[in-house]
């Protein structure tokens, strides 16, 4: 069956713009999360969602950073004004509930010049 | 400190050989650890879960002490395919995984 997909796969961005980014997850996951991996660092969490709820957003770094997930299925990450420093890989992944496993989707690689 | 701490490699070793990597966790109250597998411009996969009384999925042994808070996988019989970055991830409180920087692996024919 389809895994979780994101788009796009690929974003070059000049400092200051808006970009957005999305995940579809698997179809029926309940759970949904945010991550991005810096280089040479690990996956950092950035927001969690539960339905179109999002009880934990405390790993979202900066206002700068929103996050909205309707239906119950598609989310969008939005990085408003964007900094060099935001440049990283942007992992999306779902579960069917909270406390199973996370899939992951292939990432959005973000370069801001 | 970092919630997760592993030793980045990178590990380069023989087919054949046995590898062990280490990880360790800063808080004693995380409930669930697991070791997943990441290749070059890939995303994560979960390789195993690490329970207390130690696992084993056919080559991979995983063991949790939670009294040093340390995790361990050990690669019996490596293959070239093991190649990967092996992620130590840790499950504290609902929904947060804690992710380690990744140990590198090598496997050299």
């Amino acid at each position: 069956g389809a895994g979780v997909s994101q788009s796009p796969s690929n974003k070059v961005t000049e400092k200051g713009k808006d970009v957005e980014l999305r995940c579809d997850p698997i179809s029926g996951h309940t759970a949904l999360y945010w991550y991005r991996q810096s280089l040479g660092q690990g996956l950092e969490f950035l927001i969690y969602f539960q339905g179109n709820s999002a009880p934990d957003k405390s790993g979202l770094p900066s206002d700068r950073f929103s996050a909205e997930r309707t239906g119950g299925s598609v989310s969008t990450l939005t990085i408003q004004r964007t900094q060099q420093e935001d440049s990283a890989v942007y992992l999306c992944a779902s579960s069917l509930t909270p406390d199973n496993e996370q899939f992951f989707g292939p990432g959005t690689r973000l370069t801001v010049l | 400190r970092k919630e997760v701490e592993q030793d980045p490699g990178p590990f380069n070793v023989p087919e054949g050989a046995t590898v062990a990597f280490n990880c360790t966790y800063s808080n004693s109250a995380s409930q669930s650890f697991f070791w997943y597998r990441q290749d070059c411009r890939k995303e994560p996969k979960l390789l195993m879960s690490v329970y207390s009384s130690g696992n084993e999925d056919g080559r991979f042994t995983a063991q949790l002490n939670r009294a040093s808070q340390y995790i361990s996988l050990l690669i019996r019989d490596s293959k070239l395919s093991d190649s990967a970055t092996y992620l130590c991830v840790v499950k504290t409180g609902a929904n947060n995984l804690f992710f380690g920087t990744g140990t590198r692996l090598t496997v050299i024919p």
